[in-house]
């Protein structure tokens, strides 16, 4: 079965400061990942996305993320945070040939000014 | 891009009552859609995978009784609620993907999400 890991429920960053948002995953096969952001009472929106290719991964908002096959990871990066990056964010992945996505616990980020 | 539109957003309800929640793919066509439960600082849980045309998949745990999945075309689905109880009261957030059931390369593409339906149950 495949799932997901954020090992982290809250960031705190300071504004201007680089952040990690954590994710591990765990799947047979070779996985598609994704990162979405959540702002309050709002759905998910989409951030980047691996699929093949390169390691790292440039998305939306300036954020980035870096497949590590090894250690089987797909941590979410920013080099300058900003106080409007606070929010819920979730990492997904999919197993190729199923349709439905498997979202970790999600990571609270707070950039604090 | 595509956009999901998933109305309504919020939602007061009395407890035995049913309450529809429609979730529409605006710009393309989404043969599946999946609706997910969030309770207050947790992950999604996927409910059910509604399929156009064909009955709903749900997931182990979730009655399909009690959430009625309808898919009747290719641009909306609908959940409801039948004979709400207060334990339902969450937040409700659908999702579509475009062309999921037919097309294997396709499964590289990520879902794009409703703002989500809050529910309560009083």
């Amino acid at each position: 079965a495949q799932s997901v890991a954020q090992p982290e429920d809250q960031v705190n960053v300071a504004e201007g400061n680089p952040l990690t948002v954590k994710c591990t995953y765990s799947v047979s096969g070779n996985p598609y990942l994704f990162w979405y952001v959540q702002y309050p009472n709002r759905g998910l929106q989409f951030l980047l996305k691996y699929i093949t290719g390169d390691n790292l991964v440039k998305g939306s908002y300036g954020f980035e993320a870096e497949f590590n096959k090894s250690q089987t990871s797909f941590h979410l990066k920013k080099p300058s945070a900003l106080v409007s990056d606070s929010a819920l964010y979730f990492c997904a992945v999919r197993v190729p040939g199923k349709r439905q996505l498997t979202f970790g616990s999600g990571t609270q980020l707070t950039v604090l000014p | 891009g595509a956009v999901v539109s998933q109305h309504p957003s919020w939602v007061i309800c009395k407890s035995g009552t049913s309450v529809k929640i429609e979730c529409r793919s605006l710009d393309f066509q989404a043969t599946t859609m999946f609706w997910y439960r969030q309770f207050p600082k947790q992950s999604l849980m996927l409910m059910a995978t509604s399929n156009e045309g064909s009955k709903a998949t749900y997931e182990q745990g979730v009655e399909k009784d009690k959430f009625l999945i309808n898919h009747a075309s290719l641009t909306l689905s609908t959940l409801t609620v039948t004979s709400a109880h207060p334990e339902d009261s969450s937040f409700y957030i659908c999702s579509a993907g475009v062309n999921l059931r037919s097309s294997f390369s396709s499964y590289n593409s990520p879902l794009h999400f409703g703002n989500g339906t809050r529910l309560t149950v009083t």
